[in-house]
């Protein structure tokens, strides 16, 4: 089983539309959780943490988090072309004192206009 | 406030050669890591530092593959000799010493593609 698993994609939705992208996570220990946006020939940008139960939200932009059900979100509100990238999941794993990320294959996103 | 800087940004090799990546991470910033992402997946885990000793390298191909953190600051990641499948982008991400939920938080640089041919 695979620490971290996402929808390869491709997830087309309309401009002005909502993204729901989607992760799941094999470790209960798992204290950290991350959303990477990745354009295209570029490396990955931190767009998002989250660290206990809920909802956070920052601009257009929401994670979930559900520990119970190991499962991470995103959802993109009012999404731009500009928001057409790979987004990654990747999830923290203290192990022997080291600050390990995981990351998933990444969803890929298009924004049609 | 500068970002991860990486050098250099793309090399071409041929396999049995060999090549080194250099970094410089955000300033502050005491933990360095190494990532591999080849094409279509997430990026890979390869060497950890805290400032400059490792903490983590069990997923580095020791055998191939060499990274140093003098002083703290800068990096520096080898491959000797290369072979194809070494072929992928080289990540550097630095994140704060460890001690806050911020802390967990790793910001990459720009990366370096490696086509080993």
């Amino acid at each position: 089983q695979k620490e971290v698993e996402q929808n390869s994609g491709p997830l087309s939705v309309p401009e002005g539309a909502i993204a729901s992208l989607n992760c799941t996570y094999s470790d209960r220990g798992s204290q950290s959780f991350f959303w990477y946006r990745q354009y295209s020939g570029k490396s990955p940008e931190l767009i998002m943490s989250i660290y206990s139960n809920g909802d956070k939200e920052d601009g257009r932009f929401t994670a979930q988090l559900n520990k119970a059900s190991q499962y991470v979100s995103l959802l993109i509100r009012d999404s731009q072309p500009s928001d057409s990238a790979t987004y990654l999941c990747a999830v923290n794993k203290e192990e022997t004192g080291a600050n390990n990320l995981f990351f998933g294959t990444g969803t890929r996103l298009t924004v049609i206009p | 406030e500068a970002g991860v800087a990486q050098s250099p940004r793309y090399k071409i090799i041929e396999k049995r050669q060999s090549v080194a990546f250099w970094c410089n991470p955000i300033s502050g910033h005491a933990t360095l890591y190494w990532y591999q992402q080849i094409l279509g997946q997430g990026p890979k885990l390869l060497i950890q530092f805290q400032n400059n000793g490792v903490v983590d390298d069990s997923q580095l191909p020791k055998d191939r593959f060499s990274a140093e953190r003098l002083k703290g600051v800068d990096s520096t990641l080898k491959i000797q000799p290369a072979k194809l499948e070494d072929s992928a982008v080289y990540l550097c991400a630095s994140s704060l010493e460890w001690g806050t939920e911020e802390s967990y938080e790793q910001y990459f640089g720009p990366g370096t593609r490696l086509t080993v041919t």
